[in-house]
Formats: C-alpha cells, structure tokens, sequence
C-alpha cells in the first residue's frame, strides 16, 4: 500500500481548470514532485519542490501544498495534457521515496 | 543534451539473476544521485532503489531490500541494478532516473528528471 493516496481518476473539460491532489503524512514535512505519464512512455516531471516547472512545461501547470495535501493544478487543461499523473515524496521515516497511486486524467 | 538509456531487461524464470544497465550521458554523472523505478503491467510507479554521486548512500523499497543491490561507476558514467531471487511480482518495466535534490534547514527534497525509456524485466516460469 502506498503511503500517498491519489483518487483514481478525475475529469476535466477542455479549457476548464482541474486539481489532483494527493495526501500523505510525509507531505506535513517533504514537498511532493509530480510526473505525467503517457500511454508507452517515460514519466516526465512536471512539479518539483514548494512551486517549481522543468524548462519545457507549460505554465498553466502548478504545485501547492497545504498540511497534509499537495495538488497539482492545471489551468486551461487541454487535450494532451490527458494522461496519468504521480506524485513523489519521501516517506514518513524520510529514508525511502514513495509514489501515490496515480491519478488518470481525461479531458472531456 | 541529459539522456539515459537502460539495458539489460528480459525474460528470467523465478529464483534467477538478471543486470540492468543504465548509460548516462550530457551531465556531470558523478554529481548527481540516481535512482530506479518500476512499473508492473497496468500498475503504478514503484520506487526501487536510490544511489548518491559517490555511492556514500544507498537506500532500497522494503519490497527487494536483501535481494537487488544498486552501484554505479562514475568512470562509465552508468548505473545498475543487479537483480537476484527474482520473483514474478518482480516484472515490470524498469526505468532509471536522474535524483535531484534540494535541502533547506536540513530538510532535504529530491525528484527524479529526467527518466529513461525503461527496460522490461519479466520473470515467468
């Protein structure tokens, strides 16, 4: 079992903004990074440290946390942004990294 | 340009070895830390293993801790895995990353960019 629960799956429609959010009990003391992962494909990061996007990403990609809980929001979600998405910390003992479930993404 | 292409992936029967590869390329290897990560078929991402620059620290998932063992040579600029006792929930596909991280106040953040393609390990009698 994962120490970083994700939902499963969420939807978006095309334009609108969406959140993904995943929680955990390291996340009171570690940031989460957030990777997005197409169909055969490598992740890629997307979201690392207090707010932060790789050269590349778009910025209607965004990173908060609050206690418990990081999100990833995008704003203006288009259609190749639909794919699965992962968020990353370190566990509860911080000797060990943890990935959430995974959330799959649709664009409607 | 940063690139990382694993090897060494394939099928193995249950109980056997198997040694992943990964080649570095386009950064200053021995300053960075590496990881893996797998994916079982149609699951999720599982952290296996994490390596410093100059392997001072290495940390393993409960999940193979006592059977994987990770290394590296900064010389070939390659990281790997060696894989022994291998179990049929072990098969996935395998990706290496590049670990970065950032600490502040002593609390140390890290995140894996960028990854490799992944090699596919499947362990089946």
């Amino acid at each position: 079992s994962s120490e970083l629960t994700q939902d499963p799956a969420v939807s978006v429609a095309l334009g609108q903004t969406v959140r993904i959010t995943c929680q955990g009990d390291s996340l009171t003391k570690y940031y989460a990074s957030w990777y997005q992962q197409k169909p055969g494909q490598a992740p890629v990061l997307v979201i690392y440290g207090e707010n932060n996007r790789p050269s590349g990403i778009p910025d209607r990609f965004s990173g908060s946390s609050s206690g418990n809980t990081a999100s990833l929001t995008i704003a203006g979600a288009q259609a190749e942004d639909e794919a699965d998405y992962y968020c990353n910390s370190r566990d509860s003992s911080g000797n060990q990294m943890v990935f959430g479930g995974g959330t799959k993404l649709t664009v409607l | 340009e940063v690139q990382l292409v694993e090897s060494g992936g394939g099928l193995v029967k249950p109980g056997g070895s198997l040694r992943l590869s990964c080649a570095a390329s386009g950064f200053a290897f021995s300053s960075y830390g590496m990881t893996w990560v797998r994916q079982a078929p149609g699951k999720g991402l599982e952290w296996v293993s994490s390596i410093s620059g100059e392997s001072a620290y290495i940390y393993y998932a409960d999940s193979v801790k006592g059977r994987f063992t990770i290394s590296r040579d900064n010389a070939k600029s390659s990281l790997y895995l060696q894989m022994n006792s291998l179990r049929v929930e072990d098969t996935a596909v395998y990706f290496c990353a590049r670990a970065l991280r950032y600490c502040i106040n002593g609390v140390c953040n890290h995140w894996f960019d960028p990854w490799g393609q992944g090699t596919l390990v499947t362990v089946s009698s």
